[in-house]
């Protein structure tokens, strides 16, 4: 079964500093998407960024970008420049090509020190 | 941008009655959507996969008989939380997949419905 493991439950982050989350993944698939998905205080979830498996270059997304490691199954996502606004909870996800779950980790909860 | 509403945002609701969230895609259509739960400070966790005009599919462990889902139309599907208990509060997270695009993967999420069983 796929799982998602995401080993820091909570992190903080000078303002203006670059953090890094981290995520690992399992999956015998080939075919498959990645996600980070942001919950801030008011719960709404946001898609921060996304990567196909199939795609070597890694995504970025304004000051959010992931190094993703597909042999290791390791996708980590890097805030650059961090802000207040980027305090949430963050999601790693993964969902399988053939399939319509969306598989999430545990979280991180990222908090900003001003 | 696509948008999900739920409806109602929270509710707080006495023992033994029934409780239903709403979730409609507002400028698309959707023949797919999905039911989280997220308990405080945990994860969400897929309850359910509603399609419109056929019955839900339910993960394990899922009670269908208590979590009753209808996806009667293209925009709208409904989770009725029968003879609510206690243990039942939760955040209730609803997403919707786009059926007019080729795009498979993105899911929209509803803003929540925060549920309190008394």
């Amino acid at each position: 079964a796929q799982t998602v493991t995401q080993s820091q439950p909570e992190m903080s982050v000078q303002e203006a500093e670059t953090v890094t989350l981290s995520c690992t993944y399992d999956t015998s698939e080939s075919d498959y998407y990645l996600f980070w998905y942001k919950q801030p205080p008011s719960r709404q979830m946001i898609l921060v960024i996304r990567q196909e498996a199939y795609k070597q270059q890694n995504a970025t997304e304004n000051r959010f970008s992931v190094n993703f490691q597909k042999a290791a199954k390791s996708f980590s996502l890097k805030i650059s420049d961090s802000q207040l606004g980027d305090a949430a909870m963050y999601f790693c996800a993964y969902l399988w090509g053939g399939d319509d779950k969306i598989i999430f980790g545990k979280g991180t909860r990222l908090h900003i020190l001003p | 941008g696509a948008v999900v509403s739920q409806h109602p945002s929270w509710v707080i609701c006495k023992s033994g009655t029934s409780v239903k969230i709403e979730c409609r895609s507002l400028d698309f259509q959707a023949t797919t959507m999905f039911w989280y739960r997220q308990f405080p400070k945990q994860s969400l966790m897929l309850m359910a996969t509603s399609n419109e005009g056929s019955k839900a599919t339910y993960e394990q462990g899922v009670e269908k008989d208590k979590f009753l889902i209808n996806h009667a139309s293209l925009t709208l599907s409904t989770l009725t939380v029968t003879s609510a208990h206690p243990e039942d509060s939760s955040f209730y997270i609803c997403s919707a997949r786009d059926s007019g695009t080729s795009d498979r993967e993105t899911q929209y999420f509803g803003p929540g419905t925060r549920l309190l069983v008394l």
